[in-house]
């Protein structure tokens, strides 16, 4: 079964410092992954996807990701945390097991909350 | 460009009463999609429009139906409500040109409570 998962229910950092937020995948064939962001109350944004090329993908407000084949992750990265990004994460897969057309349907994680302390 | 609209942003219901919710992607998009969101079970995919065609279903109830305009706006109906509708339903365009896939742009949400 194709599936997304993250680890981290919550992930504490002090701002200026480095951030993670771990995912890691499993589908059939070539993944096709993305990061999304959510604020109270809102919509999720979007931050970076992977599709294909590099393994570091640049993403919104200095967000990037690293996605490693061998070990089926795909984490997000900052060099330098805000208080403002203080947000819900989610990680998700494009699903590759459609009923033999394209699809948009995304596989998500359960979500990572991400508090940054001042 | 103005971003996914979704009507109504909140709403109350009493079981057994049916919804009606609406969505209208980024002009030009011509996929939509929608997801419900739930603490306990978090994002999980409803279905999936594109040029009027559904093109893909998760696994909900029969009660859970959908469809799409001839200019890409879509509405979502949940017939019977129960308890366990209420959630956070969030709609979600894509732009499909033929290229590269491309992302889904979601909306604000409509925050569906049922009593």
């Amino acid at each position: 079964a194709q599936s997304v998962a993250q680890p981290e229910d919550q992930v504490n950092v002090a701002e200026g410092n480095p951030l993670t937020v771990k995912c890691t995948y499993s589908v059939s064939g070539n993944p096709y992954l993305f990061w999304y962001v959510q604020y109270p109350n809102r919509g999720l944004q979007f931050l970076l996807k992977y599709i294909t090329g590099d393994n570091l993908v640049k993403g919104s407000y200095g967000f990037e990701a690293e996605f490693n084949k061998s070990q089926t992750s795909f984490h997000l990265k900052k060099p330098s945390a805000l208080v403002s990004d203080s947000a819900l994460y989610f990680c998700a897969v494009r699903d590759s097991l459609n009923y033999g057309g394209a699809t948009n349907k995304l596989i998500f994680g359960t979500g990572t909350l991400l508090a940054v302390q001042p | 460009k103005a971003g996914v609209t979704q009507t109504p942003r909140y709403l109350i219901k009493t079981r057994g009463q049916q919804v009606t919710l609406s969505c209208s992607p980024i002009s030009g998009h011509r996929s939509v999609s929608w997801y419900q969101q739930t603490p306990g079970q978090g994002l999980q995919f409803l279905f999936e429009y594109f040029s009027e065609t559904q093109r893909n279903k998760g696994n909900f109830p029969g009660r859970f139906s959908g469809r799409q305009f001839s200019n890409s706006r879509s509405e979502m109906n949940v017939s019977t409500l129960e308890l366990g509708d209420s959630a956070l339903y969030l709609c979600a365009s894509s732009l499909e040109d033929g290229g590269s896939y491309n992302e889904q742009f979601f909306g604000p949400g409509t925050r569906l409570t049922v009593l």
